[in-house]
């Protein structure tokens, strides 16, 4: 299983709303990450978690928050976001840290539209 | 981190081959040169990861120089199929592995 799981793939929120995205991957790869990624722009990397710790936060505002329940999971929960925040949300894992791979696989995204 | 400058945009023809330059000239020893394709609205996609001299996979090489400052990912005969937006990166792997994107090269491939 080569594949990391991304859901929901669409997602309209309200300023106001409380969301959560989810990702899943089962190749047990021990850092996964979060990006940002808007129309015609390259992905913007927001969060890496290394052995279920925050390692890497890119001065990302708090109305997001990531969470790592366990090696396969992670969460990014989503709270007062602005329309400015809607775009492509890409999660992707690889090995940490192991001096040679930066070979890092991506989900196909949830693509967000806050209203 | 070792910043990439790449080309914009580039155009082809089916059949052809294409060469995507990447630029990395404070690319650190312990760095390795890594190109990731994107189609819309999908995540990136793994190509090749390359040290140094060349790499060949079933999809493409990566030739880097002695002075490893520059690489060229070559697309040997692309197809329609093959208009995406290639990235170049560098990097360890090391510090939890902070992979940073540069603009990418918008490729278009006519018929």
């Amino acid at each position: 299983d080569t594949e990391v799981t991304q859901t929901p793939k669409h997602l309209v929120m309200g300023m106001t709303n409380k969301k959560s995205l989810k990702c899943e991957q089962h190749m047990g790869h021990r850092a996964m990450y979060w990006y940002k990624q808007k129309a015609k722009k390259p992905p913007e990397l927001m969060f890496v978690y290394s052995y279920e710790k925050l390692s890497i936060n890119e001065s990302v505002p708090s109305r997001f928050s990531p969470e790592c329940p366990n090696s396969s999971l992670l969460n990014l929960h989503l709270h007062a976001l602005q329309p400015e925040d809607s775009a492509l949300y890409l999660c992707a894992s690889s090995q940490p840290a192991s001096g040679r791979s930066t070979e890092a696989f991506f989900g196909q995204g949830t693509r967000l539209t806050v209203v | 981190l070792a910043k990439t400058t790449q080309p914009i945009s580039m155009d082809s023809y089916e059949g052809q081959e294409v060469n995507i330059t990447c630029s990395h000239n404070n690319i650190a020893t312990n760095d390795y040169i890594t190109w990731y394709q994107q189609f819309p609205s999908q995540g990136p996609r793994f190509i090749i990861q390359g040290y140094k001299t060349k790499v060949t996979n079933e999809v493409a090489s990566l030739f880097i120089p002695a002075d490893r400052k520059s690489s060229t990912l070559s697309l040997p005969r692309v197809s329609l199929s093959d208009t995406a937006v290639y990235y170049c990166l560098v990097g360890d792997g090391t510090g939890g592995f902070k992979t940073i994107f540069g603009a990418g090269t918008r490729l278009f491939v006519k018929a």
